[in-house]
């Protein structure tokens, strides 16, 4: 059964920081990879999908790698900003129509 | 487009009570999914459906019942809630590799 860890869970910053959040999982048999984002009480925003044959995706300030053979993704935010405080989900697809796998998520608070 | 809309926003319900949370998509998508998130445990698939007249079980698929209405609806039913189902409710949509989300049902089971 794959599953999915994300490291940090809680991450907490000042602003203009470049930071890193990092999504492991243990099967490497994906079809893609996703990033979310989430804000209290509303639902998941995509930010990134990486297809399993891409090493990366960027979205302006927004980074995603892929490795799939040793089964790890990072999220690189840079310059970060108080708008950038929410929660991160990081998802894999094993190919078939069944859903995704989530992470737990990094709970990020950008400090103004 | 309004993407993926879920009805209702907020509900509580008493134990043993029914409802059906109505989810309905508008760009043509194939599959529709169901999710619940609950603190600490991350997003949990409930059941899913590849295409229109098609339903599967997810991971935690017990106490709830799923129907695939036409090409945009997919509704999710307790027959008989339980507090253990107090949760946030999400539902899907993808064609091929990206999963689009609505913005969820608070379900409260007292």
């Amino acid at each position: 059964k794959q599953e999915v860890t994300q490291i940090p869970a809680a991450l907490s910053v000042p602003e203009g920081e470049n930071l890193v959040l990092n999504c492991s999982f243990t099967d490497s048999a994906i079809y893609n990879l996703q990033w979310f984002r989430q804000d209290p009480g509303k639902g998941l925003t995509s930010l990134l999908l990486i297809q399993s044959s891409q090493r990366e995706q960027t979205s302006g300030r927004l980074n995603a790698s892929l490795d799939k053979s040793s089964g790890r993704s990072t999220l690189y935010i840079a310059a970060s900003q108080p708008g950038d405080s929410a929660t991160y989900l990081c998802a894999v697809n094993g190919g078939g129509a069944d859903g995704l796998t989530f992470g737990k998520g990094t709970h990020l608070i950008i400090q103004p | 487009n309004a993407g993926v809309t879920q009805t209702p926003k907020f509900q509580v319900l008493k134990t043993g009570q029914s409802m059906t949370l109505q989810c309905a998509q508008d760009m043509n998508h194939n599959s529709m999914y169901w999710y619940r998130q609950d603190p600490g445990m991350g997003l949990r698939l409930i059941y899913y459906s590849a295409s229109e007249g098609t339903t599967d079980k997810g991971e935690v698929p017990n106490g709830y019942n799923v129907s695939r209405l036409n090409k945009r609806e997919f509704s999710l039913r307790l027959e008989s809630a339980a507090p253990s189902q107090t949760s946030v409710y999400f539902c899907a949509s993808s064609v091929g590799v990206e999963q689009y989300f609505g913005p969820g049902t608070r379900l409260t089971v007292t």
